[in-house]
């Protein structure tokens, strides 16, 4: 069975500090893919990153950054200096090649509030 | 603008109703997705369709049908609903290939319709 975990249903930060959004996952597969993607206000899902099994490569991206652990099954994604424009709901998302090629599974989302 | 275009953005309709939900791409994407967005509750997949096939169907309720006529719109015929079924709707695409979508796909989202069922 495939799973992922987002443990924290809302947080709320005072801008420019920096906060971190947990994601773990499970799976059986060996080949599988991982995905942040933002759903402002507006409705639509927006993708961030997208890592394979194979790349524990941290990567950043601006004030944007990802924290892929196999050890751990986590992938944890990192706002520096958050804005208000962060202000969004982040869901962490599993698929696995060798069953999901059409199913993308989703957290249930971390709500982040930017105050300013 | 998104690239996937979702009609209604809004939807209220009582039980016996009749309606349709409307999703429109020109990404030039030939796989087409329905998520179920519910409050508290992950995204659930409920149909996708490859290259107009659905290859998926996603243990979801007669009350809901899809169609698929080509690889640029995709809709969600509604028949029956339960106030359950209140939720958004939202459609994405993502690149198909010639057998099923891979899971290293990255998928573009409409912006959802919200709908409730009275």
């Amino acid at each position: 069975a495939q799973k992922v975990t987002q443990a924290q249903t809302e947080i709320s930060v005072v801008e420019k500090e920096d906060v971190t959004l947990d994601c773990v996952y499970e799976t059986r597969d060996t080949t599988y893919y991982l995905f942040w993607y933002k759903q402002p206000p507006s409705g639509e899902l927006v993708f961030l990153i997208r890592r394979n099994s194979f790349d524990e490569q941290n990567e950043i991206s601006g004030r944007y950054s990802w924290n892929f652990q196999k050890s751990t099954s986590s992938f944890n994604f990192t706002i520096t200096a958050s804005q208000v424009v962060d202000s969004a709901v982040y869901f962490c998302a599993l698929s696995e090649a060798r069953t999901g090629a059409n199913n993308l599974f989703f957290g249930t989302g971390t709500r982040l509030t930017v105050i300013p | 603008e998104t690239g996937v275009t979702q009609t209604p953005r809004h939807l209220v309709m009582g039980m016996t109703n009749k309606k349709s939900l409307k999703c429109e791409q020109h990404l030039g994407h030939n796989a087409m997705y329905w998520y179920k967005q519910s409050a508290k509750k992950p995204l659930e997949l409920m149909f996708v369709y490859n290259f107009k096939e659905q290859t998926e169907n996603n243990s979801v309720p007669s009350r809901f049908s899809p169609e698929c006529p080509n690889s640029s719109h995709l809709f969600l015929h509604l028949h029956t609903l339960q106030p359950e079924d209140s939720a958004l709707y939202l459609c994405a695409s993502g690149v198909g290939t010639g057998g099923s979508p891979t899971g290293a796909n990255v998928l573009t989202f409409g912006a959802g319709s919200r709908l409730t069922v009275l």
